[in-house]
């Protein structure tokens, strides 16, 4: 079974600049999610799907990030202006969950490195 | 409002020995548990999870988890350190089922890193 696929695997920008990651999950996942993790730190949660529907982007910051999910399968985050504290590693992990129970394992791709000069 | 305290940011051990990873979890509602390990530039893989079922939870790779809600701590362990077994560690906590708005979603520890000495 392949795994969670994301590309590119590192990016450097200047700020200001705009970036997209994109994220494929395991196949059959209904739900979808991406985390910000900043150096030394633990993952933090920015946005999850449902099929291609947001169930919760409560710690998006809106004003420069944003998420889709058209069809329900693959996803594209994009930062748009980015700005130095964005540095961070991009990740995308990906659940069978469908019935809103949340035992159900995360399965995480390898990330993007984003670095903002 | 969940949260989570892993003890230790680095974690030093002698090949053999046994490891013992410590975390804390804050949670108004009977939480969900999970133990993540982290290998450079890899994302995360799960090691063991606890769902309300046996409190001692069996992971992968020798690894193994006791949940104690009077202590509030799910603390990871293994008996004997093997130098694969070198990475981040991240515990983490998930509500579960809808509350406030969140399904599933997880909150993670700072993570320990973990050395293992030939």
């Amino acid at each position: 079974e392949a795994g969670v696929a994301q590309s590119p695997r590192y990016k450097i920008i200047e700020k200001r600049q705009s970036v997209a990651f994109w994220c494929n999950p395991i196949s059959g996942h209904a739900t979808l999610y991406w985390y910000q993790q900043i150096l030394g730190q633990g993952p933090k949660l920015l946005i999850q799907f449902q099929n291609n529907g947001v169930v919760d982007d409560s710690q998006l910051p809106k004003d420069r990030f944003s998420a889709e999910r058209l069809k329900g399968v693959d996803s594209t985050l994009k930062i748009q202006p980015a700005k130095l504290e964005d540095s961070a590693v991009y990740l995308c992990a990906s659940s069978p969950m469908t019935q809103l129970v949340s035992t159900d394992t995360q399965y995480f791709g390898p990330g993007t490195r984003l670095t903002v000069l | 409002a969940q949260s989570v305290t892993q003890l230790g940011s680095h974690v030093s051990v002698s090949e053999g020995a046994l490891v013992l990873l410590r975390c804390n979890y804050s949670s108004s509602v009977p939480p969900y548990l999970f133990w993540y390990v982290q290998y450079p530039n890899q994302g995360l893989q799960l090691l063991l999870k606890y769902t309300s079922a046996a409190t001692l939870v069996k992971g992968i790779n020798g690894f193994e988890a006791e949940f104690k809600k009077s202590e509030t701590s799910f603390h990871l362990t293994k008996p004997s350190a093997h130098m694969s077994d070198a990475a981040e560690y991240f515990c983490a906590v998930s509500e579960g089922r809808n509350y406030g708005g969140s399904q599933g979603n997880l909150i993670f520890g700072k993570g320990t890193k973990l050395s293992v000495k030939p």
